[in-house]
């Protein structure tokens, strides 16, 4: 089984509707990560979540928001989705505790989300 | 604030060619730096990373990474490419902080086409 889940793989919504895309790991980290991609323009951080109560914004929250219901698990929102949300949105998990492999993040297979 | 930089958006290579990816980066210490590969629908795979101490690492498939601090440079090679490395691949930095995050800064990714 995958370590990194993302639920659900392809979203098709229309502009205005509210929409959540949702993460889980077995990889037992604390830290938890919300990217996008977009075509040449790499991965943005959208937010991050060093444990349960710490939930900090990244450089792309605007019109965005999360929930971190578990260590293990991580939910992004849509609020009133627009087009140009339109994204491949992954998610990643870390855990700096791990002298080998500080900072190494693991990824989710990532949702494809469209607005129309 | 750290920044990447993959001067090469798409590079072709005939399959058994070497290969050799651009990553520079900007940074006041010396960094934490990640390559990861995209294939075609999935998400993002660790190839290698360099934390400390020799500066040529080794990483999965049979790639390398050499970091030049003189140059600001971590770039990924591989001796003999194979059709099945075609992929996009993206080079991260991140912060060392001592109980802090360890957020990374992805750049804009290289595509890479492997002719037959």
């Amino acid at each position: 089984d995958a370590d990194v889940t993302q639920t659900p793989r392809n979203r098709i919504t229309k502009t205005g509707k509210r929409i959540m895309l949702e993460c889980s790991q077995t990889k037992g980290h604390d830290r938890m990560y919300w990217y996008r991609q977009d075509p040449g323009l790499g991965l943005r951080l959208i937010y991050y979540s060093f444990d349960v109560k710490d939930i900090n914004k990244g450089e792309i929250s605007d019109g965005y928001s999360v929930s971190r219901q578990a260590q293990a698990k991580f939910s992004l929102s849509l609020e009133s989705a627009i087009p140009n949300q339109t994204a491949l949105y992954f998610c990643a998990t870390s855990d700096w505790g791990l002298a080998e492999s500080p900072g190494t993040q693991y990824f989710g297979p990532g949702t494809r989300l469209t607005v129309l | 604030a750290q920044s990447v930089t993959q001067p090469d958006i798409h590079i072709t290579v005939s399959e058994g060619a070497s290969l050799e990816l651009r990553c520079n980066y900007s940074y006041g210490a010396t960094p934490y730096l990640f390559w990861y590969v995209q294939s075609p629908g999935q998400g993002l795979q660790l190839l290698l990373k360099y934390f400390s101490g020799d500066t040529l690492v080794q990483g999965i498939k049979g790639f390398e990474a050499e970091f030049k601090r003189s140059q600001s440079s971590f770039n990924l090679r591989k001796p003999s490419v194979h059709w099945s490395d075609a992929a996009e691949y993206f080079c991260a930095v991140g912060p060392i902080l001592t109980g802090g995050g360890n957020k990374l800064t992805f750049g804009t990714g290289t595509q890479l086409k492997v002719e037959l």
